[in-house]
This record gives structure tokens, sequence and C-alpha cells, in this order.
């Protein structure tokens, strides 16, 4: 499969716990997003990379919220302390910067649970 | 700033029915426009893009939306829905020069009776 995969596909965890999640992009694509989705809403922008530079960080993305993308290949997105506002699936999405064209790749997405 | 506006969370419609999905957006520039589908725990999926050229555009499964300027529209239609077409519809826009980065709305769950 040549797709976008994210892990772990599902996260619980207590209130305070530090989770982290796994993007592995299309291996040809240089940028890559990290969208949350609240049940009943839309993906809200987060962040998004170009190779390894982390080019535009949302407000969205509390200082709680930390990504990186070390080797331009695959990034992480760690969350610390963790709150139940934190439950949301949170999306990753790679593209090849062709005219900023905006089409996406998304994977399944990690849903996390804070308890 | 940009902006998406669907109208409806929730439509209904019959199987062999005509589907409508409105979606209105705000840029003070002309934007590229997006609606992707989602079906249940999965990831979002390309249905169709408007970027440049003709205002009419066709997707995947039978769908087209066609890209009005002066009403800021981007409806998506379909003329005969069927049950497998029931899912979360989202409309998006990207601005260019703006690192392909999309803006969703709200989202539209479509649901197809028998």
């Amino acid at each position: 499969d040549t797709g976008v995969s994210q892990n772990p596909r599902h996260k619980i965890t207590k209130r305070g716990q530090n989770v982290t999640f796994r993007c592995d992009p299309i291996s040809e694509h240089n940028r890559l997003y990290w969208y949350r989705q609240t049940l009943g809403q839309g993906p809200e922008f987060l962040t998004y990379f170009q190779n390894e530079a982390q080019l535009e960080k949302s407000r969205l993305l509390s200082d709680r919220f930390s990504a990186e993308r070390p080797k331009g290949s695959f990034s992480t997105l760690e969350i610390q302390r963790t709150e139940q506002g934190d439950s949301a699936m949170y999306l990753c999405a790679s593209s090849f910067r062709a005219g900023d064209t905006g089409e996406l790749f998304f994977g399944e997405g990690s849903r996390l649970t804070v308890l | 700033a940009q902006s998406v506006t669907q109208l409806g969370s929730h439509v209904s419609v019959s199987e062999g029915a005509l589907v409508l999905l409105r979606c209105n957006y705000s840029s003070s520039v002309p934007p590229y426009l997006f609606w992707y589908v989602q079906y249940p725990n999965q990831g979002l999926q390309l249905l169709l893009k408007y970027t440049t050229g003709a205002t009419l555009v066709k997707g995947i499964n039978g769908f087209e939306a066609e890209f009005k300027k002066s009403e800021t529209s981007f409806h998506l239609t379909k003329p005969s829905a069927h049950m497998s077409d029931a899912a979360e519809y989202f409309c998006a826009v990207c601005l260019y020069n703006q690192g392909g980065k999309l803006i969703f709305g709200q989202g539209t769950e479509l649901s197809v009776k028998p």
C-alpha cells in the first residue's frame, strides 16, 4: 500500500499523559499536513511541513502540541499533558508541491480518546 | 480570511433522487475549490476539484460541481443517488501560494433512503 499511513489508529489515554502519533506520507510527497477533526466538524488545520521545515502552525496548536519531521519523511505529532478537550481524530495528509493546487492525500486518521 | 460554509449539516434523499449539497466560500481572490468524501472511520478522499478553466467539473462516482464566481458557490450534485453515496461530504478552499493548505467547511452528512 503506497498511501498515507497513520499509527496508532486508536489511542485511549488518561488525562495528563503524553501521546505521540506517527504519519508516513506517500514517499514522493514533500509536503505533510496535520489536521484535527472533532465530531460533526470539518478538519481543522494544525500545521504543515515542506520537507523537514515546519512552515506554518495554527493558533490551535498550543504549547502542549509539537510536531516534527526530522528527515523530511515521516512525521510525529506529540501531545503533552493531554486534556479531555484533546479527544479528536488527528488526520495526516501529504502532497507533492505542484503549483500549490491543494490536492491532499489523507491517511485514515488516529483517534484519540482522553479519559 | 477565506472561509467555507456548507448549508445543511444533514441531507436525506431517496435512492435514485437528485443529490444537491451546497457550498459557499468567502475569499478575496478566486480560490481553488474541492469536495472530499469521508466514509465512517476512514480518511478523506478527493471527489473533485476546481482550479482554473471549465467551471463545471466532473469527479468520481458520478458527482459534479459547478464553480459560480458571481454567487461564490461550488455546489455538489449527482443526478441519481445510490445507497453507497451515504457519507460525510466536505467542501474546501485553497488559496494559491498559501502552502496548499485547505480550509474545510463543517461538512454535510448525506443519508440515502431505499
